[in-house]
């Protein structure tokens, strides 16, 4: 399973743009890099997903280097309803035989007024 | 469009008790999931499917059954609860590899 290292907790102001980083040193070549918002007492919610570069979508852009040993999710202008916590997944779900997915612990990501 | 359902929403039981969790999905998605939250804790995967009759095996099985007998619905079991069991339990489906759209989940409590 490839595992993924994220800060527990971050810290940002209403309006600043925020970056969490997820190491994933053992990432396989068909893998691919994916986050998750979940809020309290809700189901987790698709963000974004990569497979290298950059990938920007309307809510966020992911940034993979060359190497893709880790990727950097960018939220742009948060909003005090960005509080959430952040999941960084690693791994190709089924294609022919299955491999598991991983939620880590998450970054808990608090905006400030 | 309902997307993911789950059923029932909060259950206590008793240790020893059986129940049976309802994930129904109405987006004709082959891959489904059952997770389970433990408080301040990320997700961990119990177990799995691939497709219509096929189930497998994830990070924490034991102690936990499933079955996909139809496609849209994935059914998590549990034959003896134990208080270890008390978590909340997520059901996602997904059409393709890792963009899953995940439930309300379910609060369980074991007495």
């Amino acid at each position: 399973l490839a595992k993924t290292t994220q800060p527990i907790s971050m810290d940002s102001y209403e309006g600043q743009e925020v970056n969490i980083t997820c190491s994933h040193n053992n990432i396989a070549t068909n893998d691919y890099i994916t986050w998750y918002q979940q809020f309290p007492s809700q189901g987790p919610r698709f963000i974004i997903q990569g497979y290298k570069t950059k990938v920007t979508n309307e809510v966020a852009s992911l940034f993979i280097p060359a190497d893709r040993k880790s990727s950097t999710l960018s939220l742009p202008r948060v909003s005090l309803s960005d509080t959430a916590v952040y999941y960084c997944l690693v791994g190709v779900a089924f294609s022919g035989s299955a491999r598991q997915l991983t939620f880590g612990s998450g970054t808990q990501l608090t905006v400030l007024p | 469009n309902a997307g993911v359902t789950q059923t029932p929403k909060f259950r206590v039981l008793k240790t020893g008790q059986s129940m049976t969790l309802l994930c129904a999905q109405d987006m004709n998605h082959e891959y489904m999931y059952w997770y389970r939250q433990d408080p301040g804790m990320g997700l961990r995967l119990i177990h799995y499917s691939v497709g219509e009759g096929t189930t497998a095996k994830g990070e924490v099985p034991d102690g936990y059954n499933v079955s996909r007998l139809k496609k849209q619905n994935f059914l998590l079991g549990l034959e003896s609860a134990a208080p270890s069991q008390t978590s909340v339990y997520f059901c996602a489906s997904a059409g393709r590899a890792d963009e899953q759209f995940f439930g309300p989940g379910t609060r369980l409590t074991v007495l």
